[in-house]
């Protein structure tokens, strides 16, 4: 079973303020990655993690950032949310892999809503 | 670039009938398949993989055979359970250092007794 954390599971919060969505694990993997999944349930990869001190966007393009100073830890922090932002948030990890099989590991997700 | 494209939802059936969610991937080379499952409120968790062709993932009475003639993985179940209401998730991925996995749009399953 995988360890991967994620706080707040809930957060209601008003336009302009900066939030902080924590995403840790205990298993020692490299790899994170954030998704934002929408209401009709798509994921969408907007930030990744190789390793302390590695970050790439992802697909989607989003006005957050994220941070990877340590390996257990991977915060994704908005400066100043916005409705828009309203959606889930989650967090995956995946161990370096050789030859393949990129299994990855979600946590619980933060329901982000901004008023 | 590498995709998957899943059944569409929802789909709905009742208990103990026979469960098929069509998933067919687009990919360079030799990918894992994978299927994840989402029950309300949590994140996705691993059902099922499969790493090269011809392999079966099975779990919880849940199987997909990885077809490369046809780039398909195709989940099945012989008899869903309420329990098996969800959102069901394929996705493919190549074992790069990127470590990407592409996922398909997701179906929603609801299961009545």
């Amino acid at each position: 079973e995988a360890d991967i954390y994620q706080t707040p599971r809930y957060l209601v919060i008003g336009t302009g303020k900066k939030i902080t969505l924590e995403c840790s694990q205990t298993m020692g993997h490299d790899k994170m990655y954030w998704y934002q999944q929408d209401p009709g349930m798509e994921l969408h990869l907007i930030h990744y993690s190789y390793g302390v001190n590695s970050t790439e966007k992802g697909d989607l393009s989003s006005e957050s950032t994220v941070s990877r100073i340590r390996t257990e830890h991977f915060p994704l922090t908005l400066e100043s949310a916005r409705p828009s932002h309203t959606s889930q948030y989650l967090c995956a990890s995946s161990p370096r892999t050789s030859g393949g099989t990129d299994t990855q590991y979600f946590g619980p997700g933060t329901r982000l809503t901004v008023l | 670039g590498d995709s998957v494209t899943q059944m569409e939802g929802p789909v709905t059936l009742s208990e103990e009938a026979f469960l098929t969610i069509n998933c067919t991937y687009t990919a360079t080379g030799y990918p894992s398949l994978f299927w994840y499952v989402q029950y309300p409120g949590e994140g996705l968790q691993l059902l099922l993989k499969a790493t090269k062709a011809d392999d079966k993932g099975s779990n919880k009475g849940f199987e997909a055979t990885y077809r490369k003639e046809t780039t398909s993985f195709h989940l099945e179940k012989g008899s869903v359970q309420v329990s098996d209401s969800a959102v069901y998730f394929c996705a493919t991925g190549r074992g790069s250092t990127l470590g990407r996995l592409y996922f398909g749009r997701g179906t929603q399953l609801t299961v009545w007794p």
